[in-house]
């Protein structure tokens, strides 16, 4: 069974800090990577895919992925109230026939 | 921005009931999944369609059936309502592009079963 792990949380920052995001998978053949945002009582919501090992930077948001240690990261720079939610990572196997979803890191931002 | 829709958004049902779950996409997207989602838990993928005609079970075993006879729609039909089918449903879908398919949500629907 190929997995997804992430840390469930809560973790908790202040407004305007660095978050930072983990995300690790068991298929070494995975190509495809992409973070989602979940509000409560809500459908997912696509942030970031990244499909080559470094950084993908876009707007206060930064993925990181490094295929050899088998972790996929995703940074969130100057952390608004408005960023508290559940993050899923989700990793597509090795053909690229699925999805598949960690249970999500609960983020949440005090002003 | 994706444009795949879902209804009804909530709906409270009684055992033994008869439901559809509808899902259209406007995008052309070939590609269509049904996911199941308790509060607070991760997401479990029940069915998927590559295509008109072609329907998959996913992972996790569901008494859900379902159908793609237009490429815009994946209706999921649940023939017997109990209330261990309460849960959110989420609507899918995705074309293949890159390395990758990229799957876009649509709200989702709420379904509680007395």
């Amino acid at each position: 069974q190929k997995e997804v792990e992430q840390n469930s949380g809560p973790l908790s920052v202040p407004e305007g800090a660095i978050a930072s995001l983990n995300c690790t998978y068991s298929d070494r053949g995975s190509q495809s990577f992409f973070w989602y945002r979940q509000y409560s009582g809500k459908s997912p919501e696509l942030i970031m895919s990244i499909y080559s090992n470094g950084d993908k930077e876009d707007g206060r948001f930064t993925a990181q992925l490094n295929k050899a240690s088998q972790y996929v990261s995703l940074l969130i720079r100057d952390s608004q109230p408005s960023d508290s939610a559940t993050y899923l990572c989700a990793v597509h196997n090795q053909a690229g026939t699925a999805l598949i979803f960690g249970k999500g890191t609960t983020l949440s931002v005090s002003s | 921005e994706a444009d795949i829709y879902q209804t009804p958004r909530y709906l409270v049902i009684g055992t033994g009931k008869k439901i559809t779950l509808e899902c259209s996409q406007t995008m052309g997207h070939d590609k269509m999944y049904w996911y199941q989602q308790d509060p607070g838990m991760e997401l479990h993928l029940i069915h998927y369609s590559y295509g008109v005609n072609s329907t998959e079970k996913g992972d996790l075993s569901s008494e859900s059936t379902v159908s793609r006879i237009r490429t815009e729609h994946f209706p999921l039909t649940l023939e017997s309502a109990r209330p261990s089918h309460t849960s959110q449903y989420l609507c899918a879908s995705s074309t293949s592009g890159g390395m990758g398919d990229t799957q876009y949500f649509g709200p989702g629907t709420r379904l509680t079963v007395l």
